[in-house]
């Protein structure tokens, strides 16, 4: 069973400052696709960025980075020149390649501070 | 194209009853999984259907069913309702099993048992 971590219950920004978020996981598996979700006080799930396992180059979309490190089994995000609409909730997931279960991080409750 | 949508938004019943919750995937989408979520527990997989069928299974009790028909729109119970299951009930669809990455989130069903 995978299981995934994300150590930092909550985190503060002020605006236009770059923040990284921490996620490590644990998995037997060698191919499989890492998540970063953000769920604002609306609930809406959204997908911020997707990392494939057997891609060895980090994944970016815009403001939003990964750091993905596969023998370590961590995959943190970062997030550049933050704004506030960027406060919310942030889920690290672990998903299979066959089916669409994800398995969630704890998460960790970003506050960007103007 | 509409994104994923789910009925009720909110819900209040009472401990015993049972309960019937609904989520319309994207239009296409063939896959749809259930996810609870609680402040405890955080988010949990519950079951993933594909072309009618349930694929795949999380770890609740016998009290928690599902459905898919089929123009895909999933359906599911949860009956002899217990305080423990008052959460936010999510739905994701995909495309289909080999698109895992590609899930999107309904915007949740408040349940909340008295």
């Amino acid at each position: 069973a995978q299981t995934v971590t994300q150590s930092q219950p909550e985190m503060s920004v002020q605006e236009a400052e770059t923040v990284t978020l921490s996620c490590t996981y644990d998995t037997s598996e060698s191919n499989y696709y890492l998540f970063w979700y953000k769920q604002p006080p609306s609930r809406q799930m959204i997908l911020v960025i997707r990392q494939e396992a057997y891609k060895q180059q980090n994944a970016t979309e815009n403001r939003f980075s990964v750091n993905f490190q596969k023998a370590a089994k961590s995959f943190s995000l970062k997030i550049s020149d933050s704004q506030l609409g960027d406060t919310a909730m942030y889920f690290c997931a672990f998903g299979e390649t066959s089916g669409s279960r994800l398995t969630f991080g704890e998460g960790t409750q970003l506050t960007v501070n103007p | 194209k509409a994104g994923v949508t789910q009925t009720p938004r909110y819900l209040i019943k009472t401990r015993g009853q049972q309960v019937t919750l609904s989520c319309s995937p994207i239009s296409g989408h063939r896959s749809v999984s259930w996810y609870q979520q609680t402040p405890g527990q955080g988010l949990q997989f519950l079951f993933e259907y594909f072309s009618e069928t349930q694929r795949n299974k999380g770890n609740f009790p016998g009290r928690f069913s599902g459905r898919q028909f089929s123009n895909s729109r999933s359906e599911m119970n949860v009956s002899t309702l217990e305080l423990g299951d008052s959460a936010l009930y999510l739905c994701a669809s995909s495309l289909s099993l080999s698109t895992p990455y590609e899930q999107y989130f309904g915007p949740g069903t408040r349940l909340t048992v008295t």
